[in-house]
């Protein structure tokens, strides 16, 4: 199993530009999740999905979208980027929606100008 | 609504003495929790979770953190450290829905 895989690995976006981080899973997981990840803030939930087709919002969905069409794939896309979404983004899955570890991929480091 | 405080940001051990990372929790749900550690240009590796069962949990790389519901604390501990120790953790508690909430994270530092 590969996992999860997150790409690209690094991206410099100019700001109002629009772009889709990619992620995805080979262990039939349930639940996907987006965060970002900023100095001495942790990590911050995006957006969520607890299966295919079902799409949820965390605690900073703002300026984000999402869709999950299957169980393996789940597409952060930025609608119009700002400095403000410079950040590292992290993916992360788990077999079910409720108390399971989450498994997370490598990350995306984005600086947006 | 749930939430947990990592009480410090950095620490510094030296290699083969013990290790403590403190989290407090908050939450109106049984909680689970979690620790997570994250290695310079990783992505987190789960250490181990509390998910109701036994207060005292083990984890990989000789990691253990003890639930303590009176004082609402989840604190990591680590009887000597190594240098491969040297890495960011986290805390983590889910409860009552579908998201995770993450701490601001520890950095540990291990001297020689």
């Amino acid at each position: 199993n590969a996992g999860v895989t997150q790409t690209p690995k690094f991206q410099v976006l100019k700001t109002g530009q629009s772009m889709t981080l990619q992620c995805a899973q080979d262990m039939n997981h349930e639940y996907m999740s987006w965060y970002r990840q900023d100095p001495g803030m942790g990590l911050r939930l995006i957006h969520y999905s607890v299966g295919a087709g079902i799409t949820d919002q965390g605690e900073v969905p703002n300026g984000y979208n999402v869709s999950r069409s299957t169980t393996e794939d789940f597409p952060l896309r930025l609608l119009s980027a700002a400095p403000s979404q410079t950040s590292v983004y992290f993916c992360a899955s788990s077999l079910l929606a409720g108390n399971d570890e989450q498994f997370f991929g490598p990350g995306t480091r984005l600086t947006v100008l | 609504a749930q939430s947990v405080t990592q009480l410090d940001s950095h620490v510094s051990v030296s290699e083969g003495t013990p290790v403590l990372l403190r989290c407090n929790y908050s939450s109106s749900y049984s909680p689970s929790l979690f620790w997570y550690v994250q290695h310079p240009n990783k992505g987190l590796q789960l250490l181990l979770k509390y998910t109701s069962a036994a207060t005292l949990v083990k984890g990989i790389n000789g990691f253990e953190a003890e639930f303590k519901k009176s004082e609402t604390s989840f604190h990591l501990t680590k009887p000597s450290a190594h240098m491969s120790d040297a890495a960011e953790y986290f805390c983590a508690i889910k409860g009552g829905g579908f998201k995770t909430i993450f701490g601001a994270g520890t950095r540990l530092f291990v001297k020689a």
